[in-house]
């Protein structure tokens, strides 16, 4: 079955700790997004990659580290310098052929830290 | 910017109308409508790409007035499965989608 995972599901971290949530697709999907999402709030945009080696920032940035080395992978590294990391954290792909297309989502990973 | 949504919350009996409004301050490539139920991942519902576009997914529709930069959400007759946070996302040119602050939708029976 084709789709996006997430893992885990739920972390906890210590503050200071930096942390690397995961996110594979095997949609074979070009674009790939990373967005936090608080309680009650919508979905902010932190990274978002729509080609290998090759990623852009989105509205809060700071604090998070991407890479894209491979098609499937979309790795979010939450650094020490976010001051506010605990949150929902969603992962999510398209197809980009041309025709904007709709995102897939992951389920997600609760990340806290304390 | 984010798009703006509104309202921000309604409740509705079963087969009642709504209609969420999403609105840009900017030029818009396409506007997206998700659905996202507590605790559980957004899913898509539709996308419109051209102006004055109109979709539909089973009693959800949707228009796109892309010389307003707004999109709305017509919620028509509706069923209990329709409650949950229901978001906009606008896309540019560039591929960036940003999403609305949502609505949250409750269907009472």
């Amino acid at each position: 079955d084709g789709g996006i995972t997430q893992s885990p599901k739920y972390l906890f971290r210590k503050e200071g700790q930096n942390v690397t949530l995961s996110c594979e697709q095997n949609l074979n999907h070009d674009a790939m997004y990373w967005y936090r999402q608080d309680p009650g709030q919508g979905l902010r945009l932190i990274y978002y990659s729509q080609i290998v080696n090759d990623f852009q920032k989105g509205d809060i940035a700071e604090g998070y580290s991407v890479s894209r080395e491979k098609k499937e992978s979309f790795p979010l590294t939450v650094t020490s310098a976010q001051k506010n990391p605990t949150a929902f954290y969603l992962c999510a792909s398209s197809t980009r052929t041309g025709v904007k297309g709709e995102q897939y989502f992951g389920p997600g990973t609760r990340l806290t830290v304390t | 910017q984010q798009p703006v949504q509104s309202p921000q919350a309604v409740i509705l009996r079963e087969g009642e109308d709504a209609v969420i409004n999403c609105s840009s301050s900017k030029a818009l490539y396409s506007v997206h409508w998700y659905r996202q139920k507590h605790g559980e991942a957004p899913v898509f519902l539709m996308i419109l790409l051209k102006g004055g576009e109109q979709k539909g997914h089973d009693k959800i529709s949707a228009s796109f007035n892309e010389k307003k930069q707004q999109s709305s959400l017509y919620l028509t007759a509706s069923q209990l499965s329709y409650s949950g946070t229901y978001f906009c996302g606008t896309e540019d040119s560039w591929g960036k989608l940003q999403f609305g602050s949502g609505t949250q939708v409750v269907v009472t029976p």
